[in-house]
């Protein structure tokens, strides 16, 4: 069965300080990959969305960005976090093959920049 | 641009009724959509979908209606119970060239009272 793995679980960093958050696919391969936010009190974002190594497309203008070194395998990255990067992120993936249609999500990263 | 609306951000129900939590979308090209439901601090759960060219799905206590023509789904879940009670997104997939991007509403808290 297919597993997906968000490390770390919790956060907490200084504004101006670099971010990496990773996520990990098992029992699958070839998967869409995605990244949401999820901020106080609001719905899920679409920020990056990957249907392959080193194929990134990104949904908002922002102060992050994404990238997929190996085919199960997202990372979210910034190089200085801002307050407004507080949040709740959830990696999620989805099969690519006819009649697959959920989507499937980590168990999330919670995010305080300080 | 909100493509995909939950116009009530709460709802409350006594144990044993039904629950209908709505959800509203504006592009035509959607072509399934899907029901999660969240608890904080964790990854949402898949729950229950439905594509575009049916208009109802039932799994156990949950159903989902889809009125095409209104561009509007509903999600009932009878009976109610206090398990229940968590956030509930909907979701609509586009595909565009093979990629499939899932666009959520804002989300409905559930509250089913004992």
């Amino acid at each position: 069965s297919q597993t997906i793995h968000q490390w770390p679980a919790t956060l907490v960093q200084p504004v101006g300080s670099p971010l990496s958050l990773e996520c990990t696919v098992e029992g699958t391969s070839n998967p869409n990959l995605y990244w949401y936010r999820q901020a106080a009190g609001r719905g899920l974002q679409l920020l990056f969305y990957s249907i392959g190594i080193d194929q990134i497309s990104s949904e908002v203008p922002q102060n992050l960005s994404a990238s997929r070194p190996q085919d199960r395998q997202f990372i979210l990255s910034s190089k200085k976090l801002l307050l407004s990067d507080s949040g709740f992120y959830l990696c999620a993936w989805s099969g690519t093959g006819t009649g697959i249609y959920e989507q499937y999500f980590g168990p999330g990263t919670r995010l305080t920049v300080t | 641009d909100q493509q995909v609306k939950q116009n009530s951000p709460s709802l409350s129900v006594q144990e044993g009724r039904i629950s209908i939590l709505n959800c509203d979308y504006t592009n035509s090209m959607f072509d399934y959509f899907l029901w999660y439901k969240k608890y904080p601090a964790e990854g949402p759960t898949f729950l229950i979908s439905i594509s575009s060219i049916k208009d109802k799905n039932e799994d156990g206590r949950f159903t989902v209606f889809l009125n095409k023509s209104a561009k509007h789904l509903s999600l009932h879940i009878v009976p109610s119970q206090p398990g229940d009670s968590a956030v509930y997104f909907c979701a609509a997939r586009a595909t565009t060239s093979g990629t499939y991007k899932y666009i959520f509403g804002t989300g409905t808290r559930l509250k089913v009272l004992a």
